[in-house]
Formats: structure tokens, C-alpha cells, sequence
């Protein structure tokens, strides 16, 4: 069964250094989505992707933040100088269309650490 | 802006028992209402999704139902296994211009003992 992938599931980084979270969708999917999950808080919307181009993006999701799908298959997140309260679960998502039926599948998550 | 609300926060309850999570949200204009299970720090793995006009949606032991106009949605677990233990999330997906945007709640921590 087709899945969405995420690497790395760990990543530990020092304040004020660049990450990058990658994310392999659906083949056939066409939106992509990045959300976060603060430990013991809600899971939140970052941004969503379609034609490549964002289409939407939260407040949480400020310059430091941006999205690239850089050849057909990987889907990017980077952080271009991390803090500590970017500490959280990173999960990608992604849809194949936009109508009601279309359920979004999320990634296994990456774990980003900051000290 | 849509929030969404889920009770209880905790559920602990006897195996076999059949259980109700309740899902809440303010904003009625919904799209399409999807529900997570989520395993100790692990990712969210799709149970069910209601699309707005429809008024429930089954898979197996699992029955969600969707009321619009009075902004809920529950979710029914049938003789519920020690292996239903995990957190359960509802989450309201926007149309139109928002392309699908799930807005989550703080989630349901159901525990299913032996």
C-alpha cells in the first residue's frame, strides 16, 4: 500500500542552524501538506503546496520557514535558523484531489530537536 | 477560525466495552471531518473520513457520524481490544481556498485494559 515517507525520523540540531526535513507523498498525489505537533499540544497546520506554489500557510509558518518540491518526488521543509521552541514532531501530509472524499495521509513524523 | 474540541481527554475502560469520542468544532462550514489514531510518538494513521453531506461512515468495529449544523461529530468503537489503546484525533478539513487544511483536536487517550 502506497505511503508517505520522512526522513529523518530524528533530528537533533543547535540553535540557529538550517534543517531540512524531507518527505517522499503519494506518487499520484497532488497537495501536499507540513503540519507540527509540540509535545502534549495539539497537532497544528503549517502550510499547504499545490503546482508548486504554497497555497496556504498558518502564522506559525514565517520567513524562517519554506517549501520546495525540488524534483517530482521529495517534498522539503526547511528551518533557516532554528529555535528552541521549533522543538517538535514534524509530520508531512498528502492528498491525491481536493474533493470531499479525499482523505490527506500523514508521514511517521520527524523528530526535531533543538538544543 | 475553526477550533476543535474532543471529550473526553481520557478514557479508560474494560475490554469488550463499547465506547463513544466526541468531536466538536465552531466554524459548521466543513468540508470533510477525518479521524486519526495516534500510537505513542509514532504518525497519524487515517481510521475514517465523513465528507460533509453525508451523515455517517463505517469501517468494521468503527462508526463515525457527522452533524453539521449542530458542529459535531462522534466516533462509535464496538467491543473495544487492548489493541485499540492509542490517542484518537478528529480533525476538520476546510475547503475552497484553504485546500484542505485539517484543523485538529487535542485528542481522545482511549485505554482499552484487559
Amino acid at each position: 500500500e502506497p505511503e508517505v515517507t520522512q526522513t529523518p525520523s530524528h533530528q537533533v540540531t543547535q540553535m540557529g542552524q538550517e534543517v531540512i526535513l524531507r518527505c517522499v507523498p503519494i506518487s499520484n498525489h497532488l497537495y501536499f501538506y507540513w503540519y507540527r505537533q509540540i509535545l502534549g499540544q495539539k497537532v497544528e497546520f503549517l502550510v499547504s503546496f499545490y503546482n508548486n506554489e504554497i497555497s496556504e500557510k498558518s502564522e506559525i509558518f514565517d520567513d524562517q520557514f519554506s517549501v520546495e518540491r525540488p524534483d517530482g518526488s521529495n517534498f522539503t521543509l526547511k528551518i533557516r535558523s532554528t529555535k528552541l521552541e521549533d522543538s517538535a514532531m514534524y509530520f508531512c501530509a498528502s492528498k491525491g484531489g481536493l474533493a470531499r472524499n479525499y482523505e490527506q495521509y500523514f508521514g511517521p513524523g520527524t523528530r526535531l530537536t533543538v538544543t | 477560525k475553526q477550533e476543535v474540541t474532543q471529550i473526553p481527554a481520557a478514557l479508560s475502560v474494560p475490554e469488550g466495552e463499547n465506547l463513544v469520542l466526541n468531536c466538536s468544532f465552531t466554524d459548521s462550514a466543513i468540508y470533510n471531518l477525518q479521524w486519526f489514531r495516534q500510537d505513542p510518538g509514532k504518525g497519524l494513521t487515517s481510521l475514517l473520513l465523513i465528507q460533509s453531506s453525508q451523515r455517517e461512515q463505517t469501517s468494521g468495529r468503527l462508526n463515525a457520524s457527522l452533524d453539521k449544523s449542530s458542529g459535531r461529530s462522534t466516533l462509535y468503537i464496538a467491543a473495544s481490544q487492548p489493541g485499540d489503546s492509542a490517542t484518537y484525533l478528529c480533525a476538520a478539513g476546510a475547503g475552497g481556498t484553504s485546500y484542505g487544511k485539517l484543523t485538529f483536536g487535542q485528542g481522545t487517550i482511549l485505554t482499552v485494559h484487559p
